[in-house]
């Protein structure tokens, strides 16, 4: 079992619908998640990172963690064309050292007109 | 800002050749990181280092590839001999320790003849 898992897609998506990218991981200890988005042919940017259950909001993406089900997900709300790229999944697995991301595969997303 | 510099962009090799990577993180910023993409294996962290000293290298593949930061300024990832299977996308990334944020150079495109 892959330590980060995440569907590869594409999700493809209509304009102003909400995208939902979904992320489950295997190490029950960690206890930092992020979600990178990374547009073709260039590097990972950071959208947002969670710590604690529940959501987390910042503009039109919402992050949402559920530790019981070992699960993190992405919300995009009125999806845009400029939001289609390859979102990355990341976390810190328990008991490893600052820093020490572990990468899903990524889940790419269409956003058409 | 100039953000994390990375050089050279691009470089084609032929198998059994000495490949330099070079990067220069943002100013200030206390952590550096290299990592390794591919299609096949996704965003993998090869190294990572904090104030200049390597604390982990579990992701390094194999001897041939080493990794050093001689000062805050400049790290160098060094692949001999060089094969066609590392071929791959290489970032580096850097950050400081309070934030949990890490700032991804523009990457070197290593094609291995």
């Amino acid at each position: 079992q892959k330590e980060v898992e995440q569907n590869s897609g594409p999700l493809s998506v209509p304009e102003g619908a909400i995208a939902s990218l979904n992320c489950t991981y295997s190490d029950r200890g960690s206890q930092s998640f992020f979600w990178y988005r990374q547009y073709s042919g260039k590097s990972p940017e950071l959208i947002m990172f969670i710590y604690s259950n529940g959501d987390k909001e910042d503009g039109r993406f919402t992050a949402q963690l559920n530790k019981a089900s070992q699960y993190v997900s992405l919300l995009i709300r009125d999806s845009q064309p400029s939001d289609s790229a390859t979102y990355l999944c990341a976390v810190i697995p328990g008991g490893t050292s600052y820093g020490k991301l572990t990468f899903g595969q990524g889940t790419i997303l269409t956003v058409h007109p | 800002d100039a953000g994390v510099i990375q050089s050279p962009r691009h470089e084609v090799t032929e198998m059994g050749q000495e490949v330099t990577l070079r990067c220069k993180p943002i100013s200030g910023h206390d952590y550096l990181f290299w990592y390794r993409q591919t299609m096949m294996r996704g965003l993998e962290l090869l190294i990572y280092f904090n104030n200049n000293v390597p604390i982990d290298d579990s992701g390094m593949p194999e001897d041939r590839f080493s990794a050093k930061m001689p000062n805050a300024s400049f790290s160098t990832l060094k692949i001999q001999p060089s094969e066609p299977r590392d071929s791959a996308v290489y970032f580096c990334a850097s950050s400081f320790k309070t934030q949990e944020t890490q700032y991804f150079g523009p990457g070197t495109r290593l094609l291995v003849l």
